[in-house]
C-alpha cells in the first residue's frame, strides 16, 4: 500500500491566493518528486527534489525536500485559473527501486476566477 | 512519437477476458515503466523494465498480470482472466536511463471491466 499522506485531499482557492501542500511519510526518501495531473492525461512533472533540505522554485511553484527525508511541501503563489488540477506529491524510497516511484493520494485544486 | 504513447486509450472488456495494453516510449529511453491509478488514488507501480528485462515486478498484484518488452522498446502489459477490481487507467511512463532521469508518463489506457 502507499506509504505517503499527502495533506489537504482538496482545495477551494480565490484566483490571486497562495496554495500550499505537502507530503509525509513514516519512511525516508531518497527523492522527493510534485507532479500535476489533468483529466485524461498523465502526470505531467513540476518539480524533483533529491538532497536533504533542497529548495527549488519553477516559475510561481516552490517545493522543499525536508531535513528529515520524511516530508515535502509544495507552494504555488498568486494562483492562476490554469493552476487546477490534481497535485501528487511521490518519490522513491530509502533503499527501494529506483524504478517504484511512491505516489500520494493526490491534493485536488479548485481556483474561482 | 515525441511522447509516450498507449493504446487503446479505451477499452471495454467483460470479466473473465483476456486484454493486452500497449505502450510505445519516447524514442531512446532505456527505462520503461507501468503504473495503475483507481479513481480518486494516486498510481501504485506495477513493473519496470531497463532495456529487455524486468528489473522490478513487485508491483504486480497477481499472476494474472504480465509484461513484456521483447526489443527494448515497445511494451505490452497482459492481464489474463479479467475481473471487475481491474478496472483503472494503466499508465505506462519512460525515462531516458532508470537512475534519476526525469519519468514521462503517457495519457494511460483506460480499462473497465464489466
Amino acid at each position: 500500500g502507499q506509504q505517503l499522506n499527502q495533506s489537504p485531499q482538496s482545495m477551494f482557492i480565490q484566483e490571486g491566493e497562495d496554495v500550499s501542500m505537502n507530503c509525509t511519510s513514516s519512511s525516508i526518501f531518497n527523492t522527493w518528486l510534485w507532479y500535476k495531473q489533468e483529466p485524461g492525461e498523465g502526470p505531467v512533472l513540476l518539480i524533483a527534489l533529491y538532497k536533504a533540505g533542497e529548495l527549488t522554485s519553477n516559475g510561481r511553484l516552490t517545493a522543499q525536500f525536508g531535513i528529515t527525508r520524511k516530508d515535502s511541501f509544495l507552494n504555488i503563489s498568486a494562483s492562476i485559473p490554469s493552476d487546477v488540477g490534481i497535485y501528487f506529491c511521490a518519490g522513491h524510497l530509502k533503499g527501494g527501486s529506483q524504478g517504484n516511484l511512491i505516489f500520494g493520494k493526490g491534493t485536488k485544486l479548485s481556483v474561482k476566477p | 512519437g515525441a511522447g509516450v504513447s498507449q493504446t487503446p486509450s479505451n477499452k471495454v472488456t467483460e470479466k473473465g477476458k483476456y486484454v493486452e495494453l500497449r505502450c510505445d516510449p519516447i524514442s531512446g529511453h532505456t527505462a520503461l515503466y507501468w503504473y495503475r491509478q483507481s479513481l480518486g488514488q494516486g498510481p501504485e507501480f506495477l513493473i519496470y523494465f531497463q532495456g529487455t528485462g524486468a528489473a522490478d515486478d513487485s508491483g504486480l498484484p497477481n499472476d494474472r498480470f504480465f509484461a513484456v518488452r521483447p526489443e527494448g522498446s515497445v511494451s505490452t502489459l497482459k492481464i489474463q482472466r479479467t475481473e471487475r477490481g481491474d478496472s483503472a487507467v494503466y499508465l505506462c511512463a519512460s525515462s531516458l536511463t532508470g537512475g534519476g532521469n526525469t519519468i514521462y508518463f503517457g495519457e494511460g489506457s483506460w480499462l473497465t471491466v464489466v
